[in-house]
């Protein structure tokens, strides 16, 4: 298995909501990552998880909670986003010396 | 911090045309270099990548990059452009304990049959 996959592919939730996106690999990497991309930008890394422990905060703003419940799953909750968090959130892993593997992301879109 | 510049931001050949797209990148220590291409659609996908050794770096699809650490930069290059080459292209730079990964700006490829 060679893949990152991402569920679910489009979410559309209000301010209001509680959400979750998830995030798997089976390639046994040990670090794994959430990024954000806008439309014709590139991607904003958010989060760096290392040996399931959170290694880089990017200043992200609380109402996005990681979560790395073993070394092949990768949580992001999401809780009273705003319109401007619309975005594609990519999540990758990559090998301790290897380029990142990247899911298909989560197309997100706040109302 | 580190920062990655692409300068071309779109480029536009036709079919069997030569490409090279500039990737400078600003930072004093070790870095790790990359290129990424996104099709209209698809996700990120790893094209090449530069650790140490042979500074010629070949990559999928026919693509290879240079890596001249005088002039800080990564380019990428393919002798023979194909219509299904259009795509966006994104340089990348791993510092800092080899876990942070800063992107370009990007540079979006159209291949005119």
């Amino acid at each position: 298995d060679t893949e990152v996959t991402q569920t679910p592919k489009h979410l559309v939730m209000g301010m209001t909501n509680k959400k979750s996106l998830k995030c798997e690999q089976h390639m046994g990497h040990r670090a794994m990552y959430w990024y954000k991309q806008k439309a014709k930008k590139p991607p904003e890394l958010m989060f760096v998880y290392s040996y399931e422990k959170l290694s880089i905060n990017e200043s992200v703003p609380s109402r996005f909670s990681p979560e790395c419940p073993n070394s092949s799953l990768l949580n992001l909750h999401l809780h009273a986003l705003q319109p401007e968090d619309s975005a594609l959130y990519l999540c990758a892993s990559s090998p301790a010396f290897g380029g990142y593997t990247f899911g298909s992301g989560t197309r997100l879109t706040v109302v | 911090a580190q920062s990655v510049s692409q300068h071309n931001h779109h480029v536009i050949l036709s079919e069997a045309a030569s490409l090279e797209l500039g990737c400078n990148y600003s930072y004093g220590g070790t870095v790790n270099l990359f290129w990424y291409v996104q099709y209209p659609g698809q996700h990120l996908q790893l094209l090449l990548k530069y650790f140490s050794g042979d500074p010629l770096v070949k990559g999928i699809k026919g693509f290879e990059a240079e890596f001249i650490k005088s002039k800080f930069s990564f380019n990428l290059r393919k002798p023979s452009v194909q219509w299904s080459d259009t795509a966006e292209y994104f340089c990348a730079v791993m510092t800092g304990g080899y876990q942070k990964v800063t992107f370009g700006t990007g540079t979006k490829l159209q291949v005119i049959p």
